[in-house]
């Protein structure tokens, strides 16, 4: 049950695009479209904001998109805001019946 | 709404055991699978657990398997974490969530606020 591979961080302008890219194995995001990502503030809950890949929750931002290409997932966000500031993990369902998540991505708005 | 509330964190001295609870109100706990998500201070998520809607199926990470038991009471509306000869790196915040999907294997979508379980002599 090794962790998802994610950078350890992002950096973008306001307005500009950036994408974090996930990569598992055949196990995991190789496996199934169970791929979500998760937003986190500080000192708050994760809140989802992408499932199944690239399918976004009622209320996320249009701003969030999602891919997958073998074992590797993507979450790219468009024009970028202050407010995106946070952290950011993904996760997949895995073959055994478990669940593993990235490690986590900083992303600093400059 | 949905809502999910943990309890029973605090400090444990390790070899020690402890029970997190987590009540389930704004939904029906039992047509979902439910998780126990940890994130230890200031550093990344990790799914420790989950157990089928009706309770009859339970999954572990790792590093709590043999160690680590997920049950839940549907007719309380609640979630329960027994974890037993704790560690200090079983310090974190313990999270429950709810997938999005109701009665199958799904991720988590809805999260309570986490309760911290502190593992220090």
């Amino acid at each position: 049950q090794s962790a998802l591979t994610q950078p350890a961080s992002v950096s973008g302008s306001p307005g500009q695009s950036i994408t974090i890219s996930c990569t598992g194995t055949s196990s995991d995001i190789g496996a199934y479209n169970y791929v979500s990502w998760y937003q986190q503030h500080p000192g708050k809950a994760p809140k989802l904001i992408l499932y199944l890949v690239s399918d976004r929750p009622s209320g996320v931002s249009s701003r969030f998109s999602g891919s997958k290409s073998g074992k590797t997932a993507s979450l790219t966000i468009s024009g970028l805001q202050a407010e995106d500031e946070a952290d950011y993990y993904c996760s997949s369902y895995t073959v055994s019946t478990t669940f593993v998540f990235g490690g986590g991505t900083k992303l600093t708005v400059l | 709404q949905v809502q999910l509330v943990e309890s029973g964190g605090g400090v444990v001295q390790p070899g020690k055991s402890l029970r997190l609870s987590c009540a389930a109100s704004g939904f029906t706990l039992s047509d979902y699978a439910m998780h126990w998500v940890r994130q230890p201070p200031g550093k990344g998520l990790e799914w420790v657990a989950v157990i089928s809607y009706d309770g009859s199926n339970s999954y572990y990470s790792d590093s709590v398997r043999g160690r680590s038991t997920i049950s839940r009471d549907n007719a309380k509306n609640t979630l329960y974490l027994q974890v037993s000869s704790l560690r200090p790196e079983d310090t974190a915040v313990y999270y429950c969530a709810r997938p999005r999907q109701t009665l199958r294997w799904d991720l988590p979508d809805y999260w309570g606020q986490g309760s911290l379980v502190t593992v220090s002599s």
